[in-house]
């Protein structure tokens, strides 16, 4: 258990649903990072945070959004889902906001858009 | 051309034969790396850590930093059916973002 927690596991849904993915970071980190990960793309930097605030937007979709609550746990909202959002989205947290010693990273959330 | 590249392989190697995987990338300002390995259905792990230039060994596993190169490597002695996983480079500038490479594949047949 790597620390990170991800809720949930697997999740099947149609086109043009909207879903929540959430995360709670190991016990002390104060950043979270969303990760897309597809077989074609590989890992892709979505966004970061870092003790409630948005540090860092990558390639994420204007349909997707994020943030973090006090307690520091993470949502990633996707909506408007499309066919090609099926993928794995890992969550990630480090102590700081840079990220250069390594990132934990949870299980991650198998999403399946049909 | 993507900041790293990384063969996915797939890699097949006998037990306790000497695996070895690669990365190469593009940007000159990366100075930290890392070697994450990702078993079937989990989240990545961090298995190697390295600033700058150099080598650095763990038990079975070194990694080996080529900045004039721009080029690093892994090498995992003894490799056991255990190994067989997913290997992703990563590597920073410094800031909050990790670019990873796409993952070797590798199994290692008892």
């Amino acid at each position: 258990d790597s620390g990170v927690t991800q809720t949930p596991k697997h999740l099947i849904t149609a086109t043009g649903q909207r879903v929540t993915l959430r995360c709670s970071p190991r016990s002390g980190d104060l950043s979270v990072y969303w990760y897309q990960q597809s077989l074609d793309q590989g890992l892709q930097f979505l966004i970061q945070y870092y003790n409630g605030e948005e540090r860092a937007k990558g390639n994420i979709l204007e349909r997707f959004s994020a943030q973090q609550f006090p307690d520091l746990h993470s949502e990633l909202n996707l909506s408007s889902l499309e066919l090609g959002d099926s993928a794995l989205y890992f969550c990630a947290s480090s102590l700081g906001v840079q990220g250069y010693y390594g990132y934990t990273f949870g299980s991650g959330t198998r999403l399946t858009v049909v | 051309q993507k900041e790293v590249e990384q063969d996915p392989g797939p890699l097949s190697v006998p037990e306790g034969a000497i695996v070895s995987l690669n990365c190469t990338y593009s940007n000159s300002a990366f100075q930290y790396f890392m070697w994450y390995r990702q078993y079937s259905r989990k989240g990545p792990e961090l298995l190697m850590y390295t600033y700058s230039s150099g080598n650095k060994e763990d038990g079975r596993f070194t990694a080996q930093v080529d900045k004039s190169s721009k080029y690093i490597s892994l090498f995992i002695r003894d490799s056991q059916p255990s190994d067989s996983a997913t290997y992703l480079c990563a590597m920073s500038a410094g800031d909050y973002k990790l670019s990873f490479g796409a993952g070797t594949t590798v199994t290692v047949r008892a």
